[in-house]
């Protein structure tokens, strides 16, 4: 079975310091590889997803994200944070072997200081 | 842009109710999904719907069914409301083009306690 690990829960950040959020999978197969974002009371948004080729992606708000097969990781990162960005994240893979099921990490909570 | 609405922001109710957590989604979407949010546990998935009138469990079906009569429609029924189920729920959808390229679309949830 699919697993996604976020090894930390709350991460603190100043604005306009870099931000890397960790993820960790373990699937057998090639997965598919997702982060969403949950600003408080809304549902989640897609920040951006890996399906395949080039192992760095790109997303939306500046984001962008790592596959390294090797370390069974997609970490996220963002250069320069903004206060905005205050939310929660969530790694989530699946894979066509698993169907049409998405697991989920259980969250990183970052936090912005002025 | 797709909009998947939940029915209610917030619900309280009380053990032993039958609870109804309606979801609509506006753009046809074949897959629909039920999710509930914990602390420190992320989402884990309840139910799931390929297709109208069709449904498969999820990871932690029991205490919960579902319905889904017409395609725009996703209802998760709690028979018998109990303290365990107080969480927040998140419907979510997607379309059938390659269904794993597709992103899920959510809802805002659904903040149920049950007292």
């Amino acid at each position: 079975a699919q697993s996604v690990t976020q090894p930390d829960i709350h991460i603190t950040v100043s604005e306009g310091a870099s931000l890397e959020l960790r993820c960790n999978y373990s699937y057998g197969a090639t997965p598919y590889l997702f982060w969403y974002v949950q600003s408080p009371g809304q549902g989640l948004q897609l920040l951006l997803k890996y399906f395949s080729g080039d192992t760095l992606v790109q997303g939306i708000k500046g984001f962008e994200a790592e596959f390294k097969r090797s370390q069974s990781s997609f970490n996220l990162r963002k250069p320069s944070v903004h206060w905005s960005d205050a939310a929660e994240y969530f790694c989530a893979v699946g894979a066509e072997a698993a169907g049409n099921k998405l697991t989920f990490g259980g969250g990183t909570r970052v936090l912005v200081k002025p | 842009d797709v909009k998947v609405t939940q029915s209610s922001r917030y619900l309280v109710k009380r053990t032993g109710e039958k609870v109804f957590l309606e979801c609509v989604q506006d753009m046809d979407h074949e897959n629909m999904f039920w999710y509930r949010q914990d602390p420190g546990l992320g989402l884990r998935l309840i139910y799931f719907s390929y297709d109208v009138k069709m449904k498969e469990k999820g990871d932690i079906p029991e205490g919960y069914s579902v319905s889904r009569e017409k395609k725009e429609r996703f209802s998760l029924i709690l028979e018998s409301a109990s303290t365990n189920q107080t969480s927040m729920y998140l419907c979510a959808s997607r379309r059938v083009l390659s269904s794993y390229n597709s992103p899920l679309h959510f809802g805002n949830g659904t903040r149920l306690t049950v007292t």
